[in-house]
């Protein structure tokens, strides 16, 4: 079964960093991009960016560009979304997606990681 | 940016109804225009791809239609598990944008 499979909710402070992660399983690792979808609470859906495992190749959503890195290590078949300084607006669900293709629907989808960002 | 608009952002409908959700672009995209269903509670699915391909495991009650800057999902006869919120999404020229969705209730 194709899945991508995300890790648990975290619950944060102003100013601390965070990596979640998605780890892709039953296909090709480094042959489809992984992307990541924000979902503010009550909201509809935002793209932040995208990394084919297989070069590293790299894009952003000029909205999230220096805020985030995403990122990946296909030896383990994992997709990282990391910040380094959380602020509260981070607040979501953070859904990681695979996309056969740059113009390609987004056609697998993990379950999501709630991250809460409160002093 | 391109900007996609959804009507109507809601809309009430009962079982067995035909419905129709409609998606602007602000600029023309080509036919990449995909449709997701979330459920609430639950991560977005894709329905249709490219305007008018049904993703696997789709129900063929689903489909869409259009081209340039106009697009159309219509589900017909909806069933209890089609109350959902529907996104209509452009990926023809990043940053790939979604509509602002439309919510099907009972």
């Amino acid at each position: 079964e194709v899945q991508l499979v995300q890790s648990g909710a975290e619950v944060k402070k102003p100013g601390e960093s965070l990596r979640i992660s998605c780890e892709g399983s039953g296909y090709e690792f480094t042959h489809f991009w992984i992307g990541w979808v924000r979902q503010m609470p009550g909201k509809g859906l935002e793209w932040m960016g995208i990394i084919y495992p297989g070069d590293s190749d790299t894009r952003y959503s000029p909205s999230f560009q220096g805020q985030v890195t995403v990122s990946a290590d296909k030896s383990i078949k994992t997709a990282y979304l990391q910040w380094n300084s959380l602020k509260a607006s981070d607040t979501a669900m953070y859904y990681c997606v695979r996309q056969p293709g740059p113009r390609d629907g987004f056609d697998v989808w993990g379950q999501g990681t709630l991250v809460t960002v409160s002093s | 940016d391109i900007q996609m608009t959804q009507s109507p952002s809601s809309l009430s409908a009962s079982v067995g109804d035909r419905v129709t959700i409609t998606c602007r672009a602000s600029q023309s995209i080509n036919r990449y225009l995909n449709w997701y269903q979330q459920r609430p509670g639950k991560a977005p699915k894709l329905l249709i791809y490219t305007t008018s391909s049904l993703q696997s495991g789709v129900p063929s009650r689903f489909s869409g239609s259009g081209s340039g800057t106009y697009f159309t999902l219509t589900i017909t006869s909806l069933q209890p598990e089609d109350f959902a919120t529907y996104y209509c999404q452009q990926t023809y020229t990043s940053p790939w944008t979604f509509g602002q969705g439309t919510k099907v209730e009972i």
